[in-house]
């Protein structure tokens, strides 16, 4: 069965700090895909990233960056020197590849971050 | 270009009516998913949309029911409302290949009385 897992219900910063966001997840597919989404207090999700299992480097955007570990079914998120405006509810989220699967997405729980200034 | 929208985007009923909630994608997207999320469960998907044609379906019960039309705009359907339906239902477009990003919807609130 397929699983993702956010540990992290709630994370607390101030302003300038580093947080990182935790995504461990469970598949039998060799070939699936790993999203982070963003959901601010609008509601909308945002979508922030894909990864495809075959990709483990690192991806950096801006004061984003992400890691990726096969080894350890890990797909972490870490923001750098965060803003009041990154505090929101981020999710992490797996899709199989198999053909006519379709793109059904399986989420964590989500991360709540909270950036006080 | 248009994002994704959704009418209507709040919605009060009473248990035992019937319900339904339309998503337009974005132009050029073939693919429409539901999510329910709520407080407990979280996101969980519902079922997917392809060329007017359900692709995809996640563990919810027959009252919970969908269809696309043929300009991929599309429509989801709840009967006999229980409490537990009220959630926020998020529909997402994408071009319709698994590694496809999926653009969400601002959502539609459901309250259920």
């Amino acid at each position: 069965a397929q699983k993702v897992t956010q540990a992290q219900t709630e994370i607390s910063v101030v302003e300038k700090e580093d947080v990182t966001l935790d995504c461990v997840y469970e598949t039998r597919d060799t070939t699936y895909y790993l999203f982070w989404y963003k959901q601010p207090p609008s509601g909308e999700l945002v979508f922030l990233i894909r990864r495809n299992s075959f990709d483990e480097q690192n991806e950096i955007s801006g004061r984003y960056s992400w890691n990726f570990q096969k080894s350890t079914s890990s797909f972490n998120f870490t923001i750098t020197a965060s803003q009041v405006v990154d505090s929101a509810v981020y999710f992490c989220a797996l899709s199989e590849a198999r053909r006519q699967a379709g793109t059904a997405l399986i989420f964590g729980k989500g991360t709540t971050l909270s950036v006080s200034s | 270009k248009a994002g994704v929208t959704q009418t209507p985007r709040y919605l009060i009923k009473t248990r035992g009516q019937q319900v339904t909630l339309s998503c337009s994608p974005i132009s050029g997207h073939r693919s429409v998913s539901w999510y329910q999320q709520t407080p407990g469960q979280g996101l969980q998907f519902l079922f997917e949309y392809f060329s007017e044609t359900q692709r995809n379906k996640g563990n919810f019960p027959g009252r919970f029911s969908g269809r696309q039309f043929s300009n991929s705009r599309s429509e989801m359907n709840v009967s006999t409302l229980e409490l537990g339906d009220s959630a926020l239902y998020l529909c997402a477009s994408s071009l319709g290949q698994e590694d496809n990003e999926q653009f969400f919807g601002p959502g539609t609130r459901l309250t259920v009385l």
